[in-house]
């Protein structure tokens, strides 16, 4: 059966430090995967998705990035967060054609 | 631009009673229409989808409705149950894209 962790479940770091954040899918092959992001009292905001190894779509200009390595890995991070940065990190892969996408644990993330 | 917007950020309802949770679409474009349930602290889970082909679907308590005149849809529960409480999302896709649109999502509170 297929499955997606994310790690770490929670993060605190200071304004202006490094951040990354891993998602790694099992039991399937070339996923579309997805980073998305809850803040604080907001809705399910896209970040970036891959269709691909090495193919990033970036849909809100920021100072995050995404890479995708290897074919079920996706990594989110950041060379200095901010303190808008701070919310719930969540990564999915797309599970079908009409685009129902299964989500991972997501990750906490405080800055200070 | 919302894309996908549910308006009412709350609803609170008893034990047994029906849950309505409405939603709106502005790009006509979207064929399918999903709903997602999310705890606290978790990622949210796949709860029922609907093509646009069809103007219902049901999967025990959970029945999603469509119109697409009004660009309108909206997920019942029946009979609602405390377990329901959760934050609820609605979403949209179009054939050929990579995206799912997310509304903003509303909290059901179901009181004992």
């Amino acid at each position: 059966s297929q499955t997606i962790h994310q790690w770490p479940a929670t993060l605190v770091q200071p304004v202006g430090s490094p951040l990354s954040l891993e998602c790694t899918v099992e039991g399937t092959s070339n996923p579309n995967l997805y980073w998305y992001r809850q803040a604080a009292g907001r809705g399910l905001q896209l970040l970036f998705y891959s269709v691909g190894i090495g193919q990033i779509s970036s849909e809100v200009p920021q100072n995050l990035s995404a890479s995708r390595p290897q074919d079920r890995q996706f990594i989110l991070s950041s060379k200095k967060l901010l303190l808008s940065d701070s919310g719930f990190y969540l990564c999915a892969w797309r599970v079908n054609r009409a685009g129902e996408l299964f989500f991972g644990e997501g990750s906490r993330l405080t800055v200070l | 631009d919302q894309q996908v917007k549910q308006n009412s950020p709350s609803l609170s309802v008893q034990e047994g009673r029906i849950s309505i949770l409405n939603c709106d679409y502005t790009n006509s474009m979207f064929d399918y229409f999903l709903w997602y349930k999310k705890y606290p602290a978790e990622g949210p889970t796949f709860l029922i989808s609907i093509s646009s082909i069809k103007d219902k679907n049901e999967d025990g308590r959970f029945t999603v409705f469509l119109n697409k005149s009004a660009k309108h849809l909206s997920l019942h529960i029946v009979p609602s149950q405390p377990g329901d409480s959760a934050v609820y999302f609605c979403a949209a896709n179009w054939g050929g894209s990579e995206k799912l649109v997310f509304g903003k999502g509303m909290k059901l509170t179901v009181n004992p």
